[in-house]
């Protein structure tokens, strides 16, 4: 009931295209859904994280979609660039456990 | 200001060794979690400490694997008697305060036990 899943495991996009990653999670009580990219050789840095109070948050080129009843949550990423190749995890928690449980892990390459 | 730290950055043991990996946080960051990162995987939480709270040691994988933290800042881990499955990427991360608050990692620690 911990487990994130994160689909698809690798991802290839063209330029300028549109990149879409995946999760879902089990338990109802997790209550913060961030998403982390990752360079390699650095530990992840935070993109954007949701709250399920909301079904959507955008910042920028790259957009949360949330479904509290699917269970589900999704990474948009517009416009797609090759400085965007990178490793996405998503991840959920909820404020009583801190603890962030990770999907595991999408490679993205965008090819120029 | 500087970021999350970590030493040393590789780490290559002898199975059955003991190995000691630090990691230094955010000046002013109150909670400070170690999570592992395998080949291809994602990241698996092991440690989080907060303030002078008991630590939630829920994730740590056996009692061969420990951790502290000096002072509220420092945190050492030590993994004792070091197995091959121990290899892997350890990460530190911290974050200001408990709550919705964005976790900042550190480069990580690339263990090898051979």
């Amino acid at each position: 009931q911990q487990q994130v899943k994160q689909s698809p495991q690798s991802l290839i996009v063209q330029k300028g295209g549109i990149s879409i990653i995946n999760c879902a999670y089990e338990n109802t009580a997790f209550d913060y859904f961030p998403w982390y990219q990752q360079f390699p050789g650095k530990g992840p840095a935070l993109l954007i994280a949701i709250r399920p109070d909301v079904s959507e948050k955008k910042e920028g080129r790259f957009t949360i979609s949330f479904n509290k009843s699917a269970k589900q949550f999704s990474l948009h990423i517009m416009d797609s660039q090759p400085g965007d190749s990178a490793t996405y995890f998503c991840a959920a928690s909820n404020e009583g456990a801190q603890k962030l449980v990770f999907g595991q892990g999408t490679r993205l390459t965008i090819n120029p | 200001g500087a970021g999350v730290s970590q030493s040393p950055s590789n780490k290559v043991t002898e199975k059955g060794k003991d190995v000691e990996l630090r990691c230094d946080p955010i000046s002013g960051h109150t909670a400070l979690y170690w999570y592992r990162q395998s080949l291809g995987q994602g990241l698996e939480f092991l440690i989080y400490f907060q303030g002078n709270s008991a630590p939630d040691k829920s994730g740590l994988p056996s009692d061969r694997f420990s951790a502290e933290r000096t002072g509220g800042s420092v945190s050492t881990l030590t993994i004792q008697r070091t197995q091959q499955e121990d290899s892997a990427v350890y990460l530190c991360a911290s974050s200001f305060r408990r709550g919705y608050n964005e976790q900042f990692f550190g480069p990580g620690t690339r263990l090898t036990v051979l």
